[in-house]
């Protein structure tokens, strides 16, 4: 059972919206990672973190923000969501095992935009 | 341009069968190959993950193989159940950066029929 948690597993939200996708994780990995995902198509970095205080931009452009004040949270955050945002959202923690970051994902936000 | 593409796109096959899906890769320099499960509505589940080194990996039902030379890699899974029914995701690391960037595939949907 994963040990990483994402709310709300769904959301349906109008545009112009302000919505915060929350993730936690109880395993104390120093990194975390948000990725988008549309159906059929790959998996896309939007954002990083190598522990607290730390947050960097991933391989695809994205108008959300992300914090990291705690090691446990990892929270990504629209302050005004479009039509364009409607996608699902993965949340995941590494660790390193043998030379690999292997990663544990959450089970994901579907974020619907109308 | 590193990239990993996956065949088939979708696969249809009856229980008790067994099935091999496909992953080619140009990722470099290569560090690692990951074979990742994800239900539909679920986050990914990692099966295996592979470095440069080792050529095959069993988990259960499911073993990888991996042939570095020609940058291509194998899911194969034995006597298939209804719950294999998911899309298989090929991942590939490389090692240009402490973080080691994830190449992701678009994923092989498996479905299984009674």
């Amino acid at each position: 059972e994963a040990d990483i948690y994402q709310t709300p597993r769904y959301l349906v939200i109008g545009t112009g919206k302000k919505i915060t996708l929350e993730c936690s994780q109880t395993m104390g990995h120093d990194k975390m990672y948000w990725y988008q995902q549309d159906p059929g198509m790959e998996l896309h970095l939007i954002h990083y973190s190598y522990g607290v205080n730390s947050t960097e931009k991933g391989d695809l452009s994205s108008e959300s923000t992300v914090s990291r004040i705690r090691t446990e949270h990892f929270p990504l955050t629209l302050e005004s969501a479009r039509p364009s945002h409607t996608s699902q959202y993965l949340c995941a923690s590494s660790v390193r095992v043998s030379g690999a970051n292997v990663l544990t994902f959450g089970a994901g936000s579907r974020l619907t935009v109308l | 341009k590193n990239q990993v593409e996956q065949s088939p796109q979708s696969l249809i096959i009856l229980e008790g069968k067994n099935c091999t899906l496909q992953c080619n890769y140009t990722v470099s320099p290569f560090s690692n190959l990951r074979w990742y499960k994800q239900d539909t509505g679920r986050g990914p589940v990692s099966l295996t993950i592979m470095t440069f080194s080792e050529n095959t990996k069993s988990n259960g039902r499911y073993t990888a193989t991996l042939d570095a030379d020609t940058k291509q890699s194998s899911l194969h899974i034995t006597a298939s159940q209804l719950s294999d029914s998911a899309s298989y995701i090929c991942v590939v690391s490389d090692r240009g950066s402490t973080l080691g960037r994830l190449y992701f595939g678009r994923g092989t949907q498996l479905t299984v029929w009674p």
